[in-house]
């Protein structure tokens, strides 16, 4: 158990369809990101939190894409208009910062788009 | 830029020892770390280097070479249950540690 979970854990949506995934913590954890997964490859930096503020944004989200964490725990990824190649695992992950700043992650979601 | 090299397929023998290599140049190193994937998961923590040799942890260890911008996996005593994904990653100083991720390394464990 990595102290976070992720809702849900498989999405099948259409071509234009807005999606939005859940990101929770169990217990708190003051930094959250987001990385996106395409098979093959390995995880890919989105953003990410330091509590409720976002601090850095990858060229790889497109204004189709939001997050927040209103609260500084949960924290939500919307896609708008989706397209087949957001097709990927979506994955949360937590740390609480300093100079270690092991991350933890949690199981993701997997996202098609047909 | 920034930038993490390693094998995309490996595969070892049960019993065996298996090294898996990886190569970065990045700006901003703040440590190096492996996780393992297994198929249909999401990356588990094994090491973190951040000063330059050996750490070990029981069947698992992992070097490291900051100048040679260098690291490496050691799995010994392999077991069938260690098939899965190795990932390389390099955390980034004054970014928010974020984790710049390699391709991963599939490592197959034969009987």
């Amino acid at each position: 158990d990595t102290g976070v979970s992720q809702d849900p854990r498989h999405k099948i949506t259409k071509r234009g369809q807005n999606v939005t995934f859940r990101c929770d913590p169990i217990s708190e954890h003051n930094r959250l990101y987001w990385y996106r997964q395409t098979l093959g490859q390995g995880p890919e930096f989105l953003t990410y939190f330091q509590n409720e503020a976002q601090l850095e944004k990858s060229r790889l989200l497109s204004d189709r894409f939001s997050a927040e964490r209103p609260k500084g725990s949960f924290s939500t990824l919307e896609i708008q208009r989706t397209e087949q190649g957001d097709s990927a695992m979506y994955l949360c992950a937590l740390s609480y910062g300093g100079t270690y700043n092991e991350q933890f992650f949690g199981p993701g979601t997997r996202l098609t788009v047909l | 830029g920034q930038n993490i090299d390693q094998p995309t397929e490996m595969t070892a023998t049960e019993g065996a020892i298996v090294q898996i290599n990886c190569t970065y140049q990045t700006s901003g190193f703040n440590g190096l770390f492996w996780y393992q994937q297994h198929a249909g998961e999401a990356p588990t923590f094994l090491s973190y280097n951040v000063l330059d040799g050996l750490e070990e942890k029981g069947r698992f260890s992992s070097f490291l070479s900051r100048s040679k911008g260098y690291s490496y996996l050691l799995l010994k005593e392999l077991q069938m249950k260690d098939s899965a994904s190795y990932l390389c990653a390099v955390g980034l100083r004054n970014q928010g540690g974020k984790l710049i991720f390699g391709q991963g390394t599939e490592l197959s464990v034969k009987p």
